[in-house]
């Protein structure tokens, strides 16, 4: 079984400052592991994923994430926030092979300016 | 390239019917997956498929159904709506040849059972 905890439904950041947003995850199998950002009333997009090879990965819009096994936890961290990022971010899991991707219940993010 | 398309856009149906939505995905990908999203429980899977086979399937009564057809189009049907149906499906295609093979998200279709 593979689960996926968002730390947080609401994070609030000032322009400018650093962007912090929790994931831990619970696998069986050695994890692929997603970053997704979602705009009002759009579809999701891709931020970064984690396919095993490095465990710092670098994704869009400045954003990266660090897999660390001990801590199981993949958290998403942007060094300074902008306008723009104010949107709902969700962490995915996907264990080995092809078992279906389980989603966390996203973090909404609140750039004041 | 275009992206993945999903009709209708928006629908609003009464208890009891059913419903159909349609997803195009991107061209060349071959892999289709099905995610509602609600409020209260977020995205949860449907089902995945992959070259006209169901690879995948979330835990759905048997009312959801969905199909993929050779060009790899994909359905989903609804049969007997309930009120707690209403939600955004989301459509995502991928390439399929490979489990991190990133999925691109379709705009959705907002379904309102009235």
């Amino acid at each position: 079984a593979q689960s996926v905890t968002q730390l947080g439904s609401h994070v609030s950041v000032s322009e400018g400052a650093l962007v912090l947003l929790r994931c831990n995850y619970s696998s069986s199998v050695p994890p692929y592991l997603f970053w997704y950002v979602q705009y009002p009333n759009q579809g999701l997009q891709l931020l970064l994923k984690y396919t095993s090879a490095a465990t710092l990965v670098k994704g869009i819009n400045g954003f990266e994430a660090e897999f660390k096994k001990s801590e199981t936890s993949f958290h998403l961290t942007k060094p300074s926030a902008h306008m723009s990022d104010a949107a709902e971010y969700f962490c995915a899991v996907r264990g080995g092979g092809y078992q279906k991707v389980t989603f966390g219940t996203g973090t909404k993010l609140q750039v004041i300016p | 390239k275009a992206g993945v398309t999903q009709t209708p856009r928006y629908l609003i149906k009464t208890r009891g019917q059913q419903v159909t939505l349609s997803c195009s995905p991107i061209s060349g990908h071959r892999s289709v997956s099905w995610y509602q999203q609600t409020p209260g429980q977020g995205l949860q899977f449907l089902f995945e498929y992959f070259s006209e086979t169901q690879r995948n399937k979330g835990n759905f009564p048997g009312r959801f159904s969905g199909r993929q057809f050779s060009n790899s189009r994909s359905e989903m049907n609804v049969s007997t709506l309930e009120l707690g149906d209403s939600a955004l499906y989301l459509c995502a295609s991928s390439l399929g040849q490979d489990p991190t093979d990133t999925q691109y998200f379709g705009p959705g279709t907002r379904l309102t059972v009235l």
